[in-house]
């Protein structure tokens, strides 16, 4: 089976922008979620997303959000970047949703840098 | 908001010598994830633990999860350059929230050959 995919592997964009970023789960995996890692705050949740719909949120500010389409390929969106922003975004996929006492096996892809000046 | 301690941030060590990174938390996981990510990837997942107590090996790697399931260690054995990366735990919460799987900042390992 091919990995989890994530597109564009690289972004640079300015303050002020927007971005979207792709991601595609493995065959038959239905849950995805995306998390940001930077090297001060390491791994953050952002959201999961199960059939299209999100269960779980982490705590980021509105301008992130994401979507799930029936294909289970997902996409994230940051409105207004600010330089903050800057970080590795993964997506990760499995083929349960999580939840608490849940333990679900997650594939991450190699994720995208987005860079903001 | 359930956090995650790994020590040490940092660890640089010889070929052969033997290594264990730690994982702690107040908080008590259901379970217990152990990640290695190198450079230009995304994190791989080596082991999960469940049960308090619970020791797991892989190849040289030995995964212990504490009895009250709030702490993990990972001991590797005769370290090798391969062994290099970013080790990172990660705790699925008990009940409650909906914050998915929590994660420590992790531990940058080098080891030379």
């Amino acid at each position: 089976k091919a990995g989890v995919t994530q597109t564009p592997r690289y972004l640079i964009k300015t303050r002020g922008q927007q971005v979207t970023l792709s991601c595609s789960p493995i065959s038959g995996h239905r849950s995805v979620s995306w998390y940001q890692q930077t090297p001060g705050q390491g791994l953050q949740f952002l959201f999961e997303y199960f059939s299209e719909t999100q269960r779980n949120k982490g705590n980021f500010p509105g301008r992130f959000s994401g979507r799930q389409f029936s294909n289970s390929r997902s996409e994230m969106n940051v409105s207004t970047l600010e330089l903050g922003d800057s970080a590795l975004y993964l997506c990760a996929s499995s083929e349960i949703a999580g939840g608490p006492g849940i333990t679900n096996e997650q594939f991450f892809g190699p994720g995208t840098r987005l860079t903001v000046l | 908001t359930q956090l995650l301690e790994q020590s040490p941030q940092f660890l640089s060590i010889q070929e052969g010598e033997n290594l264990t990174v730690y994982c702690n938390s107040s908080s008590v996981f259901s379970s217990l994830q152990w990640y290695r990510q190198e450079p230009g990837e995304g994190p791989v997942l080596l082991v999960t633990v469940v049960t308090g107590g619970e020791v797991k090996k892989l190849k040289r790697l030995t995964f212990q999860f504490g009895d009250a399931r709030k702490d993990s260690s990972l001991h590797i054995t005769a370290a090798q350059p391969g062994d290099t990366g970013l080790y990172l735990c990660a705790g699925a919460q008990t009940g409650g929230g909906a914050d998915g799987l929590t994660f420590g900042k992790g531990t940058h390992l080098i080891i030379q050959p």
